[in-house]
């Protein structure tokens, strides 16, 4: 099956540091990957969705200078959290589908979680 | 089911009976539909889909009813395991779109 590997699975770090998460296709391409917010006890928020060779999309009230965005290949999206500070602290997934494949479920990683002292 | 504030609806079975976990979706043109399990700490794991041409589905265990008319989709799990327990996000798409959009989410426990 589609695997999407995510990494750093955890991060703690001071604030103003900036993060850089890393997202994987492990055996599909994808043209489209997409980035998700959870906080605790609540569901998936979509932030931005991650596009190969072009600028990514990003939902609103979701700041572009806060959350880099970089789809430099088929199979690799990072999010950097730059400037982190403590109300970034999160968890964040990301999720891909195999290019090609509309009516296909995405595939999640397992997520980063990020706290920022 | 919704989640109201900050707190996630909460079924709890008994090992080895059905589970019903229900989700109200929001946009008729929504047309392919999904039920995800998340565990603590992990990204959302696929369980179950189905699309708008359809009122049912059966999987391994599981099954999905979907009822266009008053937007409404639900996940049976049939003979609960405690490897259940999770909580089960319901999320819509558009088959022809890129976004999914999920549901509130529910928590499942299941008592041995």
């Amino acid at each position: 099956g589609a695997v999407v590997s995510q990494h750093p699975s955890r991060v703690i770090c001071k604030s103003g540091t900036s993060v850089k998460i890393e997202c994987r296709s492990l055996d599909f391409q994808a043209t489209t990957m997409f980035w998700y917010r959870q906080f605790p006890k609540q569901s998936l928020m979509l932030m931005a969705t991650s596009n190969e060779g072009s600028k990514a999309t990003y939902e609103q009230g979701v700041e572009k200078d806060k959350f880099l965005i970089n789809h430099a290949s088929l199979t690799l999206s990072t999010l950097t959290v730059t400037s982190a500070h403590p109300e970034d602290s999160s968890f964040y997934i990301c999720s891909a589908r195999p290019t090609g494949t509309g009516n296909q479920p995405q595939h999640f990683g397992d997520g980063t979680r990020l706290s920022i002292l | 089911g919704e989640s109201v504030g900050l707190h996630l609806p909460t079924l709890s079975v008994q090992e080895g009976d059905n589970s019903i976990i229900n989700c109200a979706y929001s946009n008729s043109a929504s047309d392919y539909f999904i039920w995800y399990k998340q565990e603590s700490g992990k990204g959302p794991q696929f369980i179950i889909d189905i699309r708008s041409n359809m009122d049912k589905r059966q999987g391994q265990r599981v099954t999905v009813l979907l009822n266009k008319t008053v937007k409404h989709l639900s996940l049976q799990i049939a003979a609960t395991q405690p490897g259940d327990s999770a909580v089960y996000f319901c999320a819509e798409n558009s088959i022809a779109g890129n976004m999914l959009t999920f549901g509130g989410g529910t928590r499942l426990m299941v008592k041995p």
